[in-house]
């Protein structure tokens, strides 16, 4: 597709409840990103593929949080037994290297959760 | 790891320069500065970025002092499309982005 696409828009989970959020990045990139942020906050790191690879995690808050990307395209974030600080948008990004070799990335417009 | 220190807001009347200033006093020789914009609502958005030199594209211009220390984004002409916040970051870690908190601008027409 032309950009990051993300699913659901928007999430609604009963405390406890386990949710999925997929990240569909944009064809041939192998850097993608999850970034969750909270109200009123920049986005924060959560952890980084490289292909299938799952390369950075040390940003995922607790073990409740879950990436995986085992075709090296899809991402989906999984969430297991919600609690309401979970409530954030996450965000999805992927890039392809610049020859410079900055790293530029395109964002998908999030997936927002809220925990009742 | 490098941080960027940058005002919490500012204003800038439509059809003016926007100047929005970054400090990254502690960035080494081969980070890059990073600017991106958030709309309400939307995803981040990337600008522009730059090592040592000044750097132009059709969205913005990045002046980049010197020493390196500190940094401008410059909009020419702002537009009320541009009122978002604006992200000045430094490369942190191997692969990450640390956006901050950023600056919010706001357009007056």
């Amino acid at each position: 597709g032309a950009g990051v696409s993300q699913s659901p828009r928007y999430k609604v989970a009963k405390r406890g409840q386990d949710v999925a959020l997929r990240c569909d990045p944009i064809s041939g990139h192998v850097s993608l990103f999850w970034y969750q942020q909270a109200l009123g906050q920049g986005p924060e790191f959560l952890t980084y593929f490289q292909n299938e690879a799952q390369l950075d995690k040390s940003g995922l808050p607790s073990d409740r949080f879950f990436a995986e990307r085992p075709e090296g395209s899809v991402s989906t974030l999984k969430i297991q037994r919600t609690q309401q600080e979970d409530s954030a948008v996450y965000l999805c990004a992927s890039s392809a290297r610049q020859k410079t070799g900055a790293n530029v990335l395109t964002f998908g417009a999030g997936s927002r959760l809220t925990v009742l | 790891d490098a941080k960027t220190t940058q005002p919490p807001s500012m204003d800038c009347a439509e059809g003016r320069a926007a100047n929005l200033p970054c400090n990254h006093s502690t960035i080494s020789g081969n980070e890059y500065v990073y600017w991106y914009r958030q709309i309400h609502s939307q995803g981040p958005q990337y600008i522009i970025h730059g090592l040592k030199n000044n750097e132009t594209n059709e969205m913005a211009s990045l002046i980049i002092t010197e020493d390196r220390k500190s940094s401008t984004l410059i909009l020419p002409h702002a537009t009320l499309r541009d009122t978002a916040v604006y992200y000045c970051i430094v490369k942190t870690g191997a692969n990450n982005l640390f956006f901050g908190t950023g600056t919010r601008l706001t357009v007056i027409p």
